[in-house]
C-alpha cells in the first residue's frame, strides 16, 4: 500500500499567484481531510469530505481556498489569489469509516511558500 | 468550542522515561489520540484509548486517561534518541467527525 500522496511536496510560488496541491487518499477510504500546519496555530482542519461530498469547510481561511473531491481516489486544494500568510505546510489525511478506530492516515505534506 | 492543550517543549535524557501531558475539554470525547510526527513528515498514529479505559499500555508506551479530569498523558519508557519528534494529542467524538489536535509537543532527547 502506498499511503496517501501527495503532489507536490514542495511549492515556492509568488505573491498572486494560483497553488493547486493534490492528494490521492489510500484506495478503499471514504473520508479525506485537508489541514494546513504553521508554527504559530499549530494543525487545523480547513475541509473534509464523506464519500466524496464536502461535510465541513468551516475552517477554509477564505473564498481564496477551494477543494474538491471529483472522485474516490483524488482531490485537489487551491488557492487563488494565494498571499505570503498562506505559507505553511499543508496535509491530506484519509479513513476508513467502518474501522471503530478510524485511525486516519496522513500524508507527507506539501510545504508550501509564498513569496 | 471544543480544544487540546499541551506543554510545548519536553526534554529528557536517553534512558528516562518522558511524560507527555494533555488535557482536553470536550466532554463527549470518545475516543483519544496519540499522533508522532518526524521532521519533515507527515503524522503517524501511535497509540489510542476509548474513553471507557484509564490505561493502555503498549511496548514501551503507556496512555493514562483521566476523564475526570479530562487529562492524557503519554509515557515513553527507556527513551531512545529515535523517539525525538512532535508528539500530538488528538481527540474525537465519534464517527468520521474530524480530528481536534492540540499544537504538539516537541520532544527533545539528549544522548
Amino acid at each position: 500500500d502506498a499511503g496517501v500522496i501527495q503532489s507536490p511536496r514542495h511549492e515556492v510560488t509568488e505573491m498572486g499567484q494560483e497553488v493547486t496541491l493534490r492528494c490521492k487518499p489510500i484506495s478503499g477510504h471514504n473520508s479525506l481531510f485537508w489541514y494546513r500546519q504553521t508554527m504559530m496555530r499549530g494543525l487545523e482542519l480547513l475541509i473534509y469530505f464523506n464519500n466524496n461530498v464536502p461535510i465541513d469547510d468551516s475552517g477554509m481561511p477564505e473564498d481564496r481556498f477551494s477543494a474538491k473531491m471529483p472522485n474516490a481516489s483524488f482531490s485537489t486544494l487551491k488557492i487563488q489569489p494565494s498571499e505570503p500568510r498562506d505559507s505553511a505546510v499543508y496535509f491530506c489525511a484519509s479513513s476508513f469509516g467502518g474501522r471503530v478506530e478510524n485511525e486516519q492516515f496522513f500524508g507527507p505534506g506539501t510545504r508550501l511558500t509564498v513569496l | 468550542g471544543e480544544d487540546v492543550e499541551q506543554s510545548l517543549f519536553l526534554s529528557v535524557r536517553e534512558g528516562d522515561s518522558s511524560v507527555i501531558n494533555c488535557t482536553y475539554t470536550d466532554s463527549s470525547s470518545t475516543y483519544l489520540y496519540w499522533y508522532k510526527q518526524e521532521p519533515g513528515a507527515g503524522l503517524q498514529l501511535l497509540t489510542y484509548i476509548f474513553s471507557n479505559m484509564d490505561m493502555k499500555q503498549d511496548q514501551r508506551l503507556t496512555v493514562l486517561l483521566n476523564k475526570k479530569d479530562k487529562h492524557l498523558s503519554l509515557r515513553i519508557a527507556d527513551t531512545q534518541t529515535g523517539d525525538s519528534a512532535i508528539y500530538f494529542c488528538a481527540e474525537r467524538d465519534s464517527g468520521n467527525t474530524p480530528l481536534v489536535f492540540g499544537k504538539g509537543t516537541r520532544l527533545s532527547v539528549i544522548a
